[in-house]
């Protein structure tokens, strides 16, 4: 069964970072594409970003505002996904979202972990 | 304009069937995206239910019944999802999404309503 347990979110002021993580088991972590979506208090699903397995050259890509904010990586070793923000914005206070892309679109999806951004 | 459009809110009754769309921007061909359709209830992450680009090019979700399905209105260059035998389980948001210009995009959701 697949499991995503993310972790990491809580409250930061604005021009802050914060970095979460992603626990992932029951499938092969290492052959999966990964995403971040994120969904802002009582408002619709926004795509963050994503990584490509190593085998598929572990390239990310990034919506357009994170990106140069926001970095996804990920540690095989440990089955992790990871998203580092930083230069947080008030505008990025919303639930994020752990997906496993395994046929290379967001498939199955954590419970989340909440963001606050605020001072 | 959002390259995605949903209609904000749709009520049906128990029983009947309720036709979800997503219209795609002007400019944006809907023949040539496949186009996924989730479902979210409140308090949990959405479920992925399937995707649809052509009836040779389509894909249910692991477990989603065959009440749920996908088809497209070319004329009206949007993506359709269809949900039949309505049951009051079925009261959630829906979201379609699609991959355009290197990003995943969402429409901004459905709220259905069964009453």
């Amino acid at each position: 069964e697949v499991q995503l347990v993310e972790s990491g979110g809580g409250l930061v002021k604005p021009g802050g970072s914060l970095r979460l993580s992603c626990a992932a088991s029951g499938f092969t972590f290492s052959n999966a594409w990964m995403s971040w979506v994120r969904q802002a208090p009582g408002k619709g699903l926004e795509w963050v970003g994503r990584i490509k397995s190593k085998t598929d050259g572990g390239t990310t890509d990034y919506a357009a505002p994170v990106k140069g904010r926001f970095t996804i990586s990920r540690d095989d070793s440990k089955n992790t996904l990871y998203l580092q923000m930083n230069s947080l914005k008030t505008e990025d206070t919303a639930v994020y979202y752990c997906t496993t892309d395994l046929q290379h679109f967001p498939e199955y999806w954590g419970q989340g972990t909440l963001v606050t951004v605020s001072s | 304009q959002a390259v995605l459009t949903q209609p904000s809110s749709l009520s049906a009754s128990p029983g009947a069937s309720a036709s979800l769309t997503c219209t795609l921007r002007s400019g944006i061909n809907v023949g040539t995206y496949r186009i996924y359709w989730y479902q979210q209830k409140p308090g949990s992450p959405p479920q992925y239910l399937l995707r649809y680009k052509s009836d040779s090019d389509k894909q249910q979700g692991s477990g989603v019944p065959s009440r749920f399905s996908g088809s497209k209105d070319a004329s009206a260059n949007a993506g359709i999802l269809l949900i039949s035998g309505l049951q009051s389980d079925d009261e959630a948001d829906y979201y379609c999404m699609i991959w355009h210009s290197s990003a995943w995009v969402f429409g901004g959701g459905t709220k259905l309503t069964v009453l």
